[in-house]
């Protein structure tokens, strides 16, 4: 029972470009949501995250975006960069819970 | 930003033997570390949370008695497989977490890539 989704495994984008990772998830406890970025051989490295109180947070080329009533959030990163070619996790989190639950991830590739 | 180091970084043992992994914060005291399963093509499943000083929470369906963690310092915890086989062969990663928040940031490791034969 996978409570955090990324249903597109690999998502393709010209440089430049925006870049949107979606995410769905089941467990309405969560109220905490996190993306984090992974390159191979390394740990996730956090990129970003959101309350479930806001609806948008932005930092710098990266915006997170919450839609609370349909259990989804979405990564959008413009302009896209090569640098940006990794593997990218969506995570949630609530309160009374320590760790945190993780989607499958997106490898997304950022083509010149 | 801060620094989260694991060793070793890749073993490969037999079955039937135990394997530890080390999860270190370099430069910051971890109040609470996490342990981390990714098998193939899945995501990363909490095994377990490590507070320093206490006896770790696992998951639901994770054997406490197969998967030993001792969080003896603020800055490494270890986790050790016991008794390893085939199916014990993982990516396992760790993360610490500076706060005692859970919106505090938590900070992964590089990843142990455990091979069982």
């Amino acid at each position: 029972d996978q409570q955090v989704k990324q249903n597109s495994p690999s998502l393709s984008v010209q440089e430049g470009r925006i870049s949107i990772l979606n995410c769905d998830y089941t467990n309405s406890m969560f109220d905490y949501f996190l993306w984090y970025k992974k390159y191979p051989a390394e740990g996730p490295t956090f990129l970003i995250s959101i309350s479930s109180i806001k609806d948008k947070n932005e930092d710098g080329r990266f915006t997170v975006f919450l839609n609370k009533s349909a259990k989804h959030l979405s990564l959008h990163i413009v302009p896209s960069q090569p640098g940006d070619s990794a593997v990218y996790f969506c995570a949630a989190m609530y309160r009374g819970a320590d760790g945190l639950t993780f989607g499958k991830g997106t490898h997304l590739i950022i083509q010149p | 930003g801060a620094v989260v180091s694991q060793h070793p970084s890749w073993v490969i043992c037999k079955s039937g033997t135990s394997v530890k992994i080390e999860c270190r914060s370099l430069d910051f005291q971890a109040t609470t570390m996490f342990w981390y399963r990714q098998f193939p093509k899945q995501s990363l499943m909490l095994m377990a949370t490590s507070n320093e000083g206490s006896k770790a929470t696992y998951e639901q369906g994770v054997e406490k008695d197969k998967f030993l963690i001792n969080h003896a310092s603020l800055t490494l915890s270890t986790l050790t497989v016991t008794s390893a086989h085939p199916e014990d062969s993982s990516f396992y990663i760790c993360s610490a977490r500076v706060g005692a928040g859970v919106s505090d940031e938590q900070f992964f490791g590089p990843g142990t890539r455990l091979t069982v034969l």
